[in-house]
C-alpha cells in the first residue's frame, strides 16, 4: 500500500498569516497521463471531509483561491494564503494513483 | 441537489453484525461508485472499499476483506455496507463517500461496539 507521510503545523497559526501543509508519499503518483494522483481535503470540526484539491493542484468546485496545492512526485504542499477562522480543522492528503486508497494521518489547523 | 443520507447511530454487542445504509438522491445512482470510509475516534481515513451500483461489481480493501460487504438496491437507490464479527476495534464513524472531482459525502454514521 502507498504510505502517505504528512507533517505538523505549529499551532496556534495567527489569523491572515499563511501556512504550508507537507505530504509525502511512499511511491510516485504522477501517472502516465501526465496526471498526479494527489487530493487534498478538509475536515472542520463535526463535519464529513471534503475535497479542497484533486490531481495535484486543482481547485475543486467552489473552493477559495487562498488554497493552492503544489509539488513533485512524492513531495507535495498545500498552501493556505492568509488563514481565516472557517479554515479550522484537520487537512488530509490522500493518493487516488492505485487501491486501495489511502490517506495520510492529517495535520491540525489551529488559529489564534 | 446530490445527498448522502445515512442510517443513524448504532450500539452492537461484540461478535453481531450491523447493516450500514447510505441513499442517494439528486443523480443517477447508476452512474457512479459508492466508496465507504472508516474513521476511528480522533484518527485519521481509511478506506473500506467501494461498489458500482450498476453491476453490484466491488473493490475492498484487502485489511477489510473479511469484515465488511457492500451491497446496493436499485430499486430505492441505497448502498449497504454489513460489518460482521465486531469487536471493539470497529468502533468508529462511517462515511458513505461519491468520490470524484465533485465529492459528496454522508453526514457518517457513528457505531459503538459494545456489551
Amino acid at each position: 500500500d502507498i504510505v502517505m507521510t504528512q507533517g505538523a503545523l505549529p499551532n496556534p497559526v495567527p489569523s491572515g498569516e499563511s501556512v504550508s501543509i507537507t505530504c509525502r508519499s511512499s511511491k510516485s503518483l504522477l501517472y502516465s497521463d501526465g496526471k498526479t494522483y494527489l487530493n487534498w481535503y478538509l475536515q472542520r470540526p463535526g463535519q464529513s471531509p471534503q475535497l479542497l484539491i484533486y490531481w495535484m493542484s486543482t481547485r475543486a468546485s467552489g473552493v477559495s483561491d487562498r488554497f493552492s496545492g503544489s509539488g513533485s512526485g512524492t513531495d507535495f504542499t498545500l498552501k493556505i494564503s492568509g488563514v481565516e477562522a472557517e479554515d479550522v480543522g484537520v487537512y488530509y492528503c490522500q493518493q487516488g494513483l492505485e487501491f486501495p486508497l489511502t490517506f495520510g494521518s492529517g495535520t491540525k489547523l489551529e488559529i489564534k | 441537489q446530490v445527498n448522502l443520507l445515512q442510517s443513524g447511530a448504532a450500539l452492537v454487542k461484540p461478535g453481531a453484525s450491523v447493516k450500514l445504509s447510505c441513499k442517494a438522491s439528486g443523480y443517477t445512482f447508476t452512474d457512479y461508485y459508492i466508496h465507504w470510509v472508516k474513521q476511528s475516534h480522533g484518527k485519521s481515513l481509511e478506506w473500506i472499499g467501494y461498489i458500482n451500483p450498476n453491476s453490484g461489481y466491488t473493490n475492498y480493501n484487502e485489511k477489510f476483506k473479511s469484515k465488511a460487504t457492500l451491497t446496493v438496491d436499485k430499486s430505492t437507490n441505497t448502498a449497504y455496507m454489513e460489518l460482521s464479527r465486531l469487536t471493539s476495534e470497529d468502533s468508529a464513524t462511517y462515511y458513505c463517500t461519491r468520490l470524484g472531482p465533485r465529492d459528496y459525502w454522508g453526514q457518517g454514521v457513528m457505531v459503538t461496539v459494545s456489551s
